[in-house]
Parts: structure tokens; C-alpha cells; sequence
């Protein structure tokens, strides 16, 4: 069983406001990454962390999309000015090294922007 | 680019049905493929993988198979439970990439 721990479970938020999550890795795993899932079941690959460094993001040119993986604290993800398009569950999964096909994944955090 | 296509958006069957899932890959190089289940309220978990050196992987009943001729992979299961009721995605990874899913077969298994 996955010991990511993902929170809040459910974010709701109007349009404008920014949504923050955060995610807890597992113990051990470096390796960070952010998905969005829409509800039509398809992924999107956000950003991912090794560390604190940032290995892979998707172009990010809108500049609302913000994400940190701190030492000592957990990673975050942050919208800054939330759209209705945003809705979707946001995946956090920790892996023990970059090239790893064994990714654990948190059970997500429900944005849903009104 | 690389890609993963799932054409089975739902399948339903009954208890003790034969489960069969197909995925089709494009790729640049060899990739890892994948199999992943989602129960509701739960992140996708890793259910198989195939590496193009082994063609299969067995794991919790399940079998995955991998055709390198028609760059597909699959996944079933003999005799499916209730139980195994789930959204499955298959996935390709590339070594220090990010996965690419396909976009999931909800299969719903009535007693």
C-alpha cells in the first residue's frame, strides 16, 4: 500500500483564487512527481522534483502553475489564479530513484473550482 | 511523440468472465510497459510490468503480455471477481521520463 499522504482530500475554489496542495512523499523517495488526472481519465505530467531540484515540468509559460518540494517540509502545488478548466485530481507518487518504473501514488487531491 | 492508445473505455462482465484488455504504444525507444488499477477514491496503483526482455508478467491472477509485432500489450484475467471491479490504465515509461498513460478500461464484474 502507497505511503503518500496527499492533502487536503477534496479542494474547492472559486475562480481567481489560488488552490494549494501538498503531498508527503514516501519515506526514502526522492524522487517527487504531479499529475493531472481529468475526468475523462486522462494524465497529465506537471512537474517532477528530485530533491528539491526540478527534473521535468511541462512548458509552464501561463505561469499559474507553481510547485516546490522544500527540505524538511512537504512538496506543494499551487494554482495561483484557479480556472474552471482546473478541475481534476491532482496525483502526487514518489519514486526511490529517477529511472524507476516502481512510482507510488498518493490518492489524490479533488480540485474542483466553481 | 511517444504515445499510448486505449481504445476499451467499458467493459462489463459477470463473475468468472474472461477479462482481456489491449493497448497499443508508440514509442522512440524500448519502453517499460505497465499496467495500473484505480479503485474509486484511490490513486492508480501498479498492478504488472513487461519489459521488452521478458513478455510477460503475472501478478494477483492477472497476466500481461506483450506483442513487439504489433506494439501492443495486454492484460487479462481467466476468472474476474467482483472485486475486480476498477479503471485500469496501461502506461509506458522511458527510462528518467514521466509515465504515459492511456486513458483507462472501466471494467465493471457483477456477482
Amino acid at each position: 500500500n502507497s505511503k503518500v499522504i496527499q492533502t487536503p482530500r477534496y479542494l474547492v475554489k472559486g475562480q481567481g483564487q489560488k488552490a494549494k496542495m501538498r503531498c508527503i512523499p514516501e519515506k526514502g523517495h526522492p524522487v517527487v512527481f504531479w499529475y493531472q488526472q481529468n475526468k475523462n481519465n486522462e494524465f497529465k505530467f506537471l512537474i517532477n522534483f528530485q530533491n528539491q531540484e526540478v527534473l521535468q515540468q511541462i512548458d509552464m509559460t501561463e505561469k499559474r502553475f507553481s510547485a516546490e518540494c522544500p527540505s524538511n517540509s512537504p512538496c506543494s502545488l499551487e494554482i495561483q489564479s484557479s480556472e474552471a478548466g482546473d478541475s481534476a485530481l491532482y496525483l502526487c507518487a514518489s519514486s526511490l530513484r529517477q529511472a524507476n518504473t516502481e512510482v507510488f501514488f498518493g490518492k489524490g487531491t479533488r480540485l474542483t473550482v466553481v | 511523440g511517444d504515445s499510448v492508445t486505449q481504445k476499451q473505455g467499458q467493459v462489463t462482465l459477470s463473475e468468472d468472465d474472461f477479462l482481456f484488455i489491449n493497448c497499443t504504444y508508440s514509442t522512440t525507444t524500448y519502453p517499460t510497459l505497465l499496467w495500473y488499477v484505480q479503485y474509486p477514491g484511490q490513486g492508480p496503483q501498479l498492478l504488472l510490468k513487461v519489459t521488452t526482455a521478458n513478455n510477460k508478467g503475472i501478478s494477483r491472477g492477472f497476466e500481461a503480455t506483450y506483442d513487439k509485432g504489433t506494439t501492443s500489450f495486454h492484460l487479462q484475467k481467466a476468472s474476474v471477481q467482483e472485486s475486480d471491479s476498477a479503471v485500469y490504465f496501461c502506461a509506458v515509461y522511458q527510462g528518467g521520463r514521466a509515465l504515459i498513460f492511456g486513458t483507462g478500461t472501466t471494467v465493471s464484474v457483477s456477482p
